[in-house]
Parts: structure tokens; sequence; C-alpha cells
């Protein structure tokens, strides 16, 4: 199984950054890092995705180690809307993907 | 930005009747999956759906339940025979035709079986 390690739970001043580690030992050479997070009462979001290189968007950056068994999220300043359950993922099989039971954010303001 | 819509948001339906949860993916997406949480714990894969079939299912996903793209843009999951234990948010999701590509999700239909 293509599983990830994660704290169960981080906490963070508001405006500060942020960053959530994921590990991933077991992940194939071809198999994407993908994040996602959820917001309580909601479906997953898409956050990022990330194959080798590290990644920004406008939401976040993901850092890629170079063995790529390791992987962090990170929120450049995290607010109070970021507060959520955010998900390291790999796929299993195909398009299918396994969701580990993630990390709780708190943002403190 | 295009969404994933769910409907109902909340369906109640007595123990043993048939439910039908519905979706409307984004419309340039090819490939459909339902995942099911039950309160409080993980998000689980149930299917996914591209082409016109099922290409992978999970052990959850048995007899009692079904998928259908009826029609261009619907897809629909379809629970059998509800059990007690089928109480859960059912996600659905979907993404471009390649592998390894983001899964959009919807914001759930919250199934209470009575």
């Amino acid at each position: 199984d293509a599983k990830t390690t994660q704290p169960n739970s981080m906490e963070s001043n508001e405006e500060e950054p942020v960053h959530l580690p994921c590990n991933h030992s077991t992940i194939s050479g071809t198999d994407y890092i993908h994040w996602y997070r959820q917001l309580p009462s909601q479906g997953p979001e898409y956050v990022i995705h990330g194959l080798t290189s590290n990644v920004n968007n406008r939401m976040a950056s993901l850092a890629i180690a170079e063995d790529r068994k390791s992987s962090t999220l990170i929120l450049h300043r995290a607010t109070l809307r970021d507060a959520a359950v955010y998900y390291c993922i790999l796929r299993v099989t195909g398009n299918q993907f396994y969701f580990g039971t993630g990390t709780s954010l708190t943002v403190i303001p | 930005e295009p969404e994933v819509t769910q409907t109902p948001s909340h369906q109640v339906t007595q123990m043993g009747q048939e439910v039908i949860l519905r979706c409307v993916p984004i419309s340039n997406h090819l490939y459909f999956y339902w995942y099911r949480q039950i309160l409080g714990q993980k998000v689980e894969f149930l299917v996914s759906f591209y082409n016109n079939e099922i290409s992978e299912k999970s052990e959850i996903f048995d007899d009692q339940f079904s998928v259908e793209r009826p029609d261009g843009s619907n897809f629909t999951l379809k629970i059998r025979s509800t059990k007690l234990e089928d109480s859960a948010m059912y996600f659905c999701a979907s993404s471009e035709d390649r592998a390894n590509q983001p899964q959009h999700f919807g914001d759930g239909t919250r199934l209470s079986i009575l």
C-alpha cells in the first residue's frame, strides 16, 4: 500500500508560516504526491501536487525531498480559514487515492 | 471556477430501502469517483468509473452498491437494501483523463439510515 505518515495535529499562530510534514517511504517512482485539506462539514479540497521538483501555487508550496521519501506542505501565512485536516496522499493503484488520518491544523488568533 | 455538485445534501432513509445519491461532475472531466466518510473516520475510496464502466473498486463496494452515468452530466451511486452502517458522508469526485491528476470533490451527501 502507498501509505503516508503525518503528525496527528499541529498548531500555528495566525499570519505565521506553517510546515506540515509527511513521510512516504514506499512511494513508487512515477507517483505524484498530492495534498488535500478538509474543512469542517466540507468535502476534501485539492491543495497542491508534485512529482520531484518543488511546486508553488496560490494556496501553498510543496517541498519534496530529493529521495522523494518525504515532503512538506508550506502555508506561507496561516489564516483562521486554513484550520482544517490536511491529507498527504499517494495513489494506491490507478486513480485510487488512500486518505490516512491526516494532520489537524489549529490556527491560533 | 467549475465545481462538483451533489444532491441531496442530506438524505434520511429507512433501513432496507434503496437510495440514490446524485452527482454532477465537472463537465470536461472523464474519471468519476465515490468515497465515503463515516463520522469521525477516514475518507475511504469506494469506486472509480471511466469510459462508462467501473475501473477500480474497493472491498467496501460490494453487490449492495452500483454506479451509473445515466446521461452526459450525472453520475449516481445506488445503495440497495440500506443498513445502519451505511450511514456516512458520501463524496463524489471527478478528474481529468490522465492518471495522477487532482481529484475535485463535491461537498457530499450526508446519508442517515434509521
